[in-house]
């Protein structure tokens, strides 16, 4: 079956390092998007990964590996706006999204 | 956990025709539906919020005679994109709502459905 797991909840402190990760089961891949989601707002895109390889943009990287089915979000320099939720999501074969539960960051002071 | 589905997943129509797009909740109730419309590697862009028995909530700019929705039940919301155009090609994903979650903001977000207007 197809299968996208996230951790539930995360709590980092303002100006650390936090890492998200996912790990997926698709059939076929096109792709991982990671979306960060603020409360009553509409998910907005973060990254796609579709080879096998690190990312970086800005303060926010992605990370993948294909032969693993797994990818991590990592988030420097952490912002008390970062405090949202960060969704999880692949591309099948049949370019259906599978999204995971997302993970809800929260930044403590 | 809350699975949400979208039928068709593709569609390819002709200009001047209409499309439905189903979303439905298939082990929850949902009040509240959400339609996006996704453009490639680009943020999910908010339609409408649709709400059970009631009329559909329109963001700025979009048309609410072209892009019809119907909240019929609390496990059904289409979308009907009437008379189609090649502009209105785009990826159509649709999120709902379970209110008995623990995060009252919780969406769950459908496979997504791929429009093609020739």
């Amino acid at each position: 079956g197809q299968n996208i797991d996230q951790p539930t909840e995360m709590t980092a402190t303002e100006g650390a390092i936090v890492q998200i990760n996912c790990t997926y089961q698709t059939s076929g891949f096109n792709g991982l998007f990671w979306y960060q989601q603020h409360a009553g707002e509409a998910p907005t895109f973060l990254s796609y990964n579709v080879l096998d390889g690190l990312e970086e943009k800005g303060r926010f990287s992605s990370f993948l590996s294909r032969s693993k089915g797994y990818s991590y979000l990592l988030l420097k320099e952490l912002q008390m706006k970062d405090s949202a939720s960060y969704l999880c999501a692949t591309m099948d074969s049949n370019y259906q999204l599978i999204w995971g539960a997302g993970t809800k960051l929260i930044i403590k002071p | 956990g809350a699975v949400v589905s979208q039928h068709p997943s593709r569609v390819i129509c002709k200009s001047g025709t209409s499309v439905k797009i189903e979303c439905r909740s298939l082990d929850f109730q949902a009040t509240t539906m959400f339609w996006y419309r996704q453009f490639p590697k680009k943020s999910l862009m908010l339609m409408a919020t649709s709400n059970e028995g009631s009329k559909a909530t329109y963001e700025q700019g979009v048309e609410k005679d072209k892009f019809l929705i119907n909240h019929a039940s609390l496990t059904l919301s289409t979308l009907t994109v009437t008379s189609a155009h090649p502009e209105d090609s785009s990826f159509y994903i649709c999120s709902a709502r379970d209110p008995l979650a623990g995060e009252i903001d919780t969406q769950y977000f459908g496979p997504g459905t791929r429009l093609t207007v020739l």
